[in-house]
C-alpha cells in the first residue's frame, strides 16, 4: 500500500544543517509530486514548497528559498529537504505529502544550543 | 498571495451536533480547495478534495461545498473521533496556502 516514511527526529545546534528524507512505497514515485509542510510547535500548517518528481524541478514558497533545498533520489524513491544555517525558529515538525492524499509521519527537527 | 481565512478558530460541540467550518479565499480559486483533519501528534489527513469530493475511506458525515471564494466543511453528526483540528488548503495558485485551522473541542 502507499506509504511515505520519513527519517527520525533530529537535534541540531544553531548554524548546523539537517537533511530530512521521505521514502515512498507502493506507487510509481515519479508519477506524483511531493510537497513539504512545516508545523511549528502549537502552530498551523505552512506550505514550504514542492518538487516535481518527474523533472526534479522544485517550487519554493516565499521564505523558503535559499536555506531550504529540495532534492530527489528517484532510484531510491526518495525526496529530501535540506535546511542549512539552522535557527531556533526552524524548530518544527516537517511533513512530506504525496500530492496531498498521503502524508509521511512527520520529522521533528529541534534546533537548540 | 491568496489568503485563506478560516472561521471559527475554535468551537465546542457535543456528540451528534452538526458542525460547519468556513474558509474564505481572498480571491477566486474555483474549486481548488481541500480540507484536512489533524489529531494531536499525527500527520494531517485529507477529507475533501476539489471542494466537494469525499476522499476514499472518509465517513459520509463529512461533506464539503462552495466554489470561488467561499467554502464550507460540514460534519453532519459529530462523533468522538472527529474532535481534532481542521484546515483548508487552496491549491489554485502558488504559493499554496492553508487556512489558520479550526480546533473542534468537546463541549
Amino acid at each position: 500500500q502507499v506509504q511515505l516514511v520519513q527519517s527520525g527526529s533530529e537535534l541540531k545546534k544553531p548554524g548546523a544543517s539537517v537533511k530530512v528524507s521521505c521514502k515512498a512505497f507502493g506507487y510509481m514515485f515519479t508519477h506524483y509530486s511531493v510537497n513539504w509542510v512545516r508545523q511549528a510547535p502549537g502552530q498551523g500548517l505552512e506550505w514550504m514548497g514542492s518538487i516535481n518528481t518527474n523533472t526534479g524541478r522544485p517550487t519554493y514558497a516565499p521564505g523558503f528559498a535559499g536555506r531550504f533545498v529540495f532534492s530527489l533520489d528517484t532510484s531510491a524513491s526518495s525526496a529530501y529537504v535540506e535546511i542549512s544555517s539552522l535557527r531556533a525558529v526552524d524548530t518544527a515538525v516537517y511533513y512530506c505529502a504525496r500530492d496531498w492524499d498521503f502524508w509521511g509521519q512527520g520529522t521533528l527537527v529541534t534546533v537548540s544550543s | 498571495d491568496i489568503q485563506m481565512t478560516q472561521s471559527p478558530s475554535s468551537l465546542s460541540a457535543s456528540v451528534g451536533d452538526r458542525v460547519t467550518i468556513t474558509c474564505r479565499a481572498s480571491q477566486g480559486i474555483d474549486s481548488d480547495l481541500g480540507w484536512f483533519q489533524q489529531k494531536p501528534g499525527r500527520a494531517p489527513k485529507r477529507l475533501i478534495y476539489g471542494a466537494s469530493n469525499l476522499q476514499s475511506g472518509v465517513p459520509s458525515r463529512f461533506s464539503g461545498s462552495g466554489s470561488g471564494t467561499e467554502f464550507t466543511l460540514t460534519i453532519s453528526s459529530l462523533q468522538p473521533a472527529d474532535f481534532a483540528t481542521y484546515y483548508c488548503l487552496q491549491r489554485h495558485s502558488y504559493p499554496l496556502t492553508f487556512g489558520g485551522g479550526t480546533k473542534v473541542e468537546i463541549k
